[in-house]
């Protein structure tokens, strides 16, 4: 089965200009995550779906960021206003359920804000 | 956040075992022990998990400790493939379903 797919995967912009992530799950997944991956520091989650509806955005930053998944299959994350600190690698993760064993990430995204 | 503690960094010669020690000691009893690793610009893989028995898969074997406080993760014979980011990781069931809780990670190399 294909694994959990992102684009683009790599991107490098200026502070203050906006940027966008794509996230295609595994098919049939109804949880999907946005974690944040700082260098040298394990992922940090910044958001959960299930299907199509939030149920944990404590730990993402509302004024600048923002993410939907409007049909319950792909997701976007952006910033705007990127700053220095969003430099990291943006990581999708998905599973079945959100009490499923496993997770499964994709390759992520990495960010470099100049 | 974290819940895990690891050795930063660890080497292992080829064709040896691979040891990987995690300490947990605040776990609690409905919390799982998982093991993901991470190659260089790829995104973490599941390796094993358990909550309080040893496992065993064909990737890697999980000891926990009787008190659940600490858990060693083996590669029985190491190869270069094997060079990455190893987390231990507990996993909290809340409301909004299981969470991760990722530290810093051991990073391994496996010398020729």
């Amino acid at each position: 089965e294909a694994g959990v797919a992102q684009s683009p995967r790599y991107k490098i912009i200026e502070k203050r200009q906006s940027v966008a992530f794509w996230c295609n799950p595994i098919s049939g997944h109804a949880t999907l995550y946005w974690y944040q991956q700082i260098l040298g520091q394990g992922p940090k989650l910044l958001i959960q779906f299930q299907n199509n509806g939030v149920v944990d955005d404590s730990q993402l930053p509302k004024d600048r960021f923002s993410a939907e998944r409007l049909k319950g299959v792909d997701s976007t994350l952006k910033i705007q206003p990127a700053k220095l600190e969003d430099s990291a690698v943006y990581l999708c993760a998905s599973r079945k359920w959100e009490f499923d064993e496993k997770l499964f990430f994709g390759s992520g995204t990495q960010l470099s804000v100049l | 956040d974290a819940k895990t503690t690891q050795p930063t960094s660890m080497d292992c010669a080829e064709g040896r075992a691979a040891n990987l020690p995690c300490n947990h000691s605040t776990i609690s009893g409905n919390e799982y022990v998982y093991w993901y690793r991470q190659i260089h610009s790829q995104g973490p893989q599941y390796i094993i998990h358990g909550l309080k028995n040893n496992e065993t898969n064909e990737m890697a074997s999980l000891i926990i400790t009787e008190d659940r406080k600490s858990s060693t993760l083996i590669l029985p014979h190491a190869t270069l493939r094997d060079t990455a980011v190893y987390y231990c990781i507990v996993r909290v069931p809340m409301n909004t379903g299981n969470q991760f809780y990722f530290g810093t990670g051991t990073s391994l190399t496996v010398i020729p």
